[in-house]
């Protein structure tokens, strides 16, 4: 079945460094692939979202690039402030329907 | 534009229990899809409605089920509660349709003592 893999975590960077954040995916067809984000005791922001291979998504100085000759969609930022502190989520849709599978998310804690 | 609610926030229940979580969609949306977040880990596909009908089913037991009402809004149920259903449950609308993106709810926590 579909699956998605994210780096171990948790992610600890010092306010305006690069950040990566690593995310490889199985699944069959051709899935889209999500970034979603987690503040503390809320639920889930959709952070930007990539539908077919090469696309680039991006939101708020974030961006992932859909490569499928890695099955690979890593979220990156040049320069990270404390209140992207939160948990970051990557995700698929299946080709031939909408449910969404995730994978275990990153801890991300920047420190001013 | 009201995005996606849910109800409760949180609740307390114990093994052996049955219990009901709301969701209303976002304004304009026509699907609704349930998922449970664990402490610590991503959230897990239960079930999609759409049209009033249970359309996509992830690898839950029969203890889950839900309902669609006519104003898309929807509802979990989960009957004989364990102490393993405690977690964060998320309800994420969209628009039925390949392509559209969900959006989720804040989520209601749930406490099985």
């Amino acid at each position: 079945g579909d699956s998605v893999t994210q780096m171990e975590g948790p992610v600890t960077l010092s306010e305006e460094a690069f950040l990566t954040i690593n995310c490889t995916y199985t699944a069959t067809g051709y899935p889209s692939l999500f970034w979603y984000v987690q503040y503390p005791g809320e639920g889930l922001q959709l952070l930007l979202k990539a539908t077919k291979a090469d696309d680039k998504g991006s939101n708020k100085g974030f961006e992932a690039t859909y490569r499928k000759e890695t099955t690979s969609f890593h979220l990156e930022k040049g320069s990270v402030q404390v209140s992207d502190s939160a948990v970051y989520f990557c995700a698929l849709r299946e080709t031939s329907g909408s449910r969404l599978t995730f994978g275990e998310g990153t801890q991300l804690t920047v420190n001013p | 534009d009201a995005g996606v609610t849910q109800s409760p926030t949180h609740l307390i229940k114990t093994r052996g229990q049955q219990v009901t979580l709301r969701c209303s969609p976002k304004s304009g949306h026509d699907t609704v899809s349930w998922y449970q977040q664990a402490l610590g880990q991503g959230p897990q596909f239960i079930f999609q409605y759409y049209e009033e009908e249970e359309r996509q089913r992830g690898n839950f037991p029969d203890r889950f089920s839900g309902h669609q009402f006519p104003n898309y809004s929807s509802e979990l149920n989960v009957n004989a509660l364990l102490l393993g259903d405690s977690a964060l449950y998320l309800c994420a609308s969209s628009l039925q349709g390949v392509g559209e993106t969900q959006y989720f709810g804040p989520g209601t926590r749930l406490l099985v003592l």
